[in-house]
């Protein structure tokens, strides 16, 4: 069974710039979850889908981030513009229900110059 | 709020070592308690978890017990192995509300031949 992905790697902007992360969830999960963790510092969770909605996006840090959920499958986190201080590790994680464990994606390691 | 401290890192240590990661907690109510691990190119996987006082946790040769006295939840392994070096992550979640992690800081551990 697939885990989950995400797409890309890594990523290097300047500032300014509109960056799109992917995470590919686990197939069947309709929960699915951003993390970011800046660098040295603690995973801070950002939000929360169920399926297509946002069940709670209280740890999104500003209107230049924009996540979405297509269908209820893939889901993206955009930001734009880009600051310095998005600068981090984007986690992505899924889980089958809400309260089940959830797995991680490998993380998006962006970089804003 | 909920906060989990660990200590910093990074601990480096020669194979066959013993290990200890410190962590401990601020929550209200009885949280259930984590270890992630992350290897290199990896996602977080959850190594080991506890959900009431003096539960153990343990897998791969790791430990940790639950000390609600303390408030801690401390990582030992008796003997590290090179294959052991990674980042690892103690984390709390709530016991009511949402079920979103509460993560420390991560501690990486450098294991030596």
């Amino acid at each position: 069974e697939a885990g989950v992905t995400q797409f890309p790697s890594h990523s290097v902007i300047e500032k300014g710039q509109t960056v799109t992360l992917r995470c590919d969830p686990i197939s069947g999960h309709d929960n699915l979850y951003w993390y970011r963790r800046v660098m040295g510092k603690e995973i801070k969770f950002l939000l929360h889908f169920v399926k297509e909605s946002k069940q709670d996006e209280s740890g999104m840090p500003n209107n230049r981030f924009l996540a979405e959920r297509t269908g209820g499958t893939y889901s993206t986190l955009k930001v734009q513009p880009a600051e310095l201080e998005d600068s981090g590790v984007y986690f992505c994680a899924s889980s089958q229900g809400s309260r089940t464990e959830q797995f991680f994606g490998p993380g998006t390691r962006l970089t804003v110059l | 709020g909920d906060s989990v401290t660990q200590m910093e890192g990074p601990v480096t240590l020669s194979e066959e070592a013993f290990l200890t990661i410190n962590c401990t907690y601020t929550a209200t109510g009885y949280p259930s308690l984590f270890w992630y691990v992350q290897y290199p190119g990896e996602g977080l996987q959850l190594l080991l978890k506890a959900t009431k006082a003096d539960d153990k946790g343990s897998n791969k040769g790791f430990e940790a017990t639950y000390r609600k006295e303390t408030t801690s939840f401390h990582l030992e392994k008796g003997s590290v192995q090179v294959s052991d070096s990674a980042v690892y992550f103690c984390a709390l979640f709530s016991s009511g509300g949402s079920y979103i992690p509460t993560f420390g800081r991560g501690t990486s551990l450098i294991v030596h031949p």
